[in-house]
């Protein structure tokens, strides 16, 4: 069974571009959840999708955005880059309960410069 | 509300000898419990879950954590630390009601010492 997908693993982009994240959940998964890892903050949800419905959006500003596809794979997407938007993007899949397990993909750093 | 911490932000243990890493949480609900681990650049792997069974929950690599409601506890203990544990370790809470959000703890980084 394959994992979850995160792609690109790297991206180097330049300050006010905007960068697209791919994210491939297990099969059967319709929970797909993104988060910002960053030395300072430590891991910080950005927000979940299930079934194609944004259901839950943490604390970031509206420059992070995201979808989900009728096949569960997401994007997020991230607008006018900030330095401080460097970081590993971590996405994660769930079958879809509370007591199920989040499988993680290796993440995407994403460095700005 | 649903909270992690995580008492300890580095531990350093020596090869063979036990790890305690120390979680408390704080939930309105039964919660389920989950320990990750990271190593450098890496995702997060799930070792073990508790999800309201057995008290003591046995994961991969010779991990195992117990729940101890009365003190809000999920500790991570290994009887034998190997050099391949240094990594960083999450403990994780989850919201049982309709948001499904994982609550995550600050991460303790285990250092191990040949």
């Amino acid at each position: 069974k394959a994992g979850v997908t995160q792609t690109p693993r790297y991206l180097i982009k330049t300050r006010g571009q905007q960068v697209t994240l791919s994210c491939s959940p297990i099969s059967g998964h319709r929970s797909v959840s993104w988060y910002q890892q960053t030395p300072g903050q430590g891991l910080q949800f950005l927000f979940e999708y299930f079934s194609e419905t944004q259901r839950n959006k943490g604390n970031f500003p509206g420059r992070f955005s995201g979808r989900q596809f009728s096949n569960s794979r997401s994007e997020m997407n991230v607008s006018t880059l900030e330095l401080g938007d460097s970081a590993l993007y971590l996405c994660a899949s769930r079958l879809g309960g509370a007591n199920t397990e989040a499988f993680f993909g290796q993440g995407t750093r994403l460095t700005v410069v | 509300a649903q909270s992690v911490t995580q008492l300890d932000s580095h531990v350093s243990v020596s090869e063979g000898t036990p790890v305690l890493l120390r979680c408390n949480y704080s939930s309105s609900y039964s919660p389920s419990l989950f320990w990750y681990v990271q190593h450098p650049n890496k995702g997060l792997q799930l070792l073990l879950k508790y999800t309201s069974a057995a008290t003591l929950v046995k994961g991969i690599n010779g991990f195992e954590a117990e729940f101890k409601k009365s003190e809000t506890s999920f500790h991570l203990t290994k009887p034998s630390a190997h050099m391949s544990d240094a990594a960083e370790y999450f403990c994780v809470v989850s919201d049982p009601t309709g948001a499904n959000n994982l609550f995550f703890g600050t991460g303790t980084r285990l250092t191990v010492i040949p």
